[in-house]
């Protein structure tokens, strides 16, 4: 079974400080990441996608892949109350069934 | 204006009966799929469907059929065999399988009574 992990927080960071989500996955194999936000009683949202190790920046979220050590993090810069959601991180494995496994996702709270 | 779309937003069913769950699409994408999400936990895979007339199961096909006879279009039957269906339905579609990000419709909540 490949595995999708991330501490199901919740997180809790002032506003305005750098939140840090964090996703390990056990298919060594794996191609493809993705971070999506999600509401409360809402749907799924992407956020980011990365493919390559090293960063990826996208205005205040940044993607961070490092697949020797299998793990996947997201940057919030200058968290906002409106950040606070779930965030799910989605793998690709490898296979070639290129169904996409979700991890259970981190709650995120940003405090005033 | 593109997107999917996902009918109703919430739907209660009585015990033993059979209900429809509707997801259409008009981003000309060749993948679509199911996920069921229950409280705290993540996105479980119901169904995925590549193209049209043809469809996979995922983790967790018993209890539910899916049809594919439009390319726009992917209903969802949850069955009576279901034996808890109470859950939050999602809808995805991607333009090739996994090799694009999905995109998620607003979802069905579903509550059986």
């Amino acid at each position: 079974q490949k595995e999708v992990e991330q501490n199901s927080g919740p997180l809790s960071v002032p506003e305005g400080a750098i939140a840090s989500l964090n996703c390990t996955y056990s298919d060594r194999g794996s191609q493809s990441f993705f971070w999506y936000r999600q509401y409360s009683g809402k749907s799924p949202e992407l956020i980011m996608f990365i493919y390559s190790n090293g960063d990826k920046e996208d205005g205040r979220f940044t993607a961070q892949l490092n697949k020797a050590s299998q793990y996947v993090s997201l940057l919030i810069r200058d968290s906002q109350p409106s950040d606070s959601a779930t965030y799910l991180c989605a793998v690709i494995p490898s296979g070639g069934s290129y169904i996409p496994t979700f991890g259970r996702g981190t709650s995120l709270i940003v405090h005033p | 204006d593109g997107g999917i779309t996902q009918s109703p937003k919430y739907l209660f069913r009585k015990e033993g009966q059979n209900v429809t769950l509707s997801c259409e699409q008009n981003l000309n994408h060749d993948a679509m799929y199911w996920y069921r999400q229950d409280p705290g936990q993540g996105l479980r895979l119901i169904y995925y469907s590549q193209i049209v007339n043809d469809f996979q199961k995922g983790d967790i096909a018993e209890g539910y059929s899916v049809s594919r006879e439009k390319k726009e279009s992917f209903p969802l039957t949850v069955t009576s065999a279901q034996k808890n269906p109470t859950a939050f339905y999602l809808c995805a579609s991607g333009s090739r399988l996994g090799t694009d990000t999905q995109y998620f419709g607003p979802g069905t909540r579903l509550t059986v009574l």
